[in-house]
């Protein structure tokens, strides 16, 4: 499973709010991503980082701040939640196996903003 | 802006039946994935294709790529009830070593008995 944990696993919150979701990897990895997944959407990036202190947007970043103070942490924000921001949200890192290098995913976090 | 499109987007099929997923995308790219997600679940690797003509297989799962048609399949052999779950592909446009992906709309398979 790549050693990546997402907390929490679920929230309930209220539009207005400020909300963070916390993604930890235990194996050094340089990569890391955040995807959101919406029906009929498929995944899409969020913003990503290859590096401590280094990251950049992704396809849909509007409404949402990333950090990466250590290597294993990478942290998303919601600065202040909508509800279009309702969805399951995905961090994942890139594991390199040579030329076979893949994305792993984490178990998901479920955000219901009311 | 790179385009994934998948098809079918809902997919039932009996056991012991043949069936294929296609994966079309829009502009150039250096690698295809397909993922496999049960419900309520993450996303799980299934294969990453490299270069035109790619061909892997695991069991019942066959994937290949055509660079130039910009097209990749996924072909499900002798369906099982264990194979029902939604797949992706995802194509990474940006020749980056930070891999972006961009989603299809998935493929979810119900295999009947």
């Amino acid at each position: 499973d790549a050693g990546i944990t997402q907390s929490p696993r679920h929230k309930v919150t209220e539009t207005g709010t400020p909300v963070t979701l916390r993604c930890h990897q235990t194996e050094n990895h340089r990569y890391m991503y955040w995807y959101r997944q919406d029906p009929g959407h498929g995944l899409r990036l969020i913003h990503y980082s290859y590096g401590v202190k280094d990251t950049d947007k992704g396809e849909v970043s509007d409404g949402y701040s990333v950090s990466r103070s250590k290597t294993e942490d990478f942290l998303l924000t919601l600065e202040s939640a909508t509800s279009s921001q309702t969805s399951v949200y995905f961090c994942a890192i890139s594991e390199s196996k040579g030329p076979q290098e893949t994305q792993y995913f984490g178990p998901g976090t479920r955000l219901l903003v009311l | 802006e790179l385009k994934v499109e998948q098809n079918p987007l809902f997919l039932s099929m009996q056991e012991g039946k043949n069936y294929t997923i296609y994966c079309n995308y829009s502009t150039t790219s250096d690698r295809l994935y397909w993922y496999r997600q049960d419900p309520g679940k993450s996303l799980e690797s299934l294969f990453v294709l490299l270069s035109n003509g790619a061909v892997k297989q695991e069991g019942r799962l066959m994937a290949s790529l055509d660079t130039k048609a910009r097209l990749s399949t996924l072909h499900i052999t002798a369906a099982v009830h264990d194979l029902s779950a939604t797949y992706f592909c995802a194509v990474d446009g940006s020749f980056r070593s930070a891999r972006q992906l961009t989603f299809g709309s998935g493929t979810q398979l119900t295999v009947l008995p």
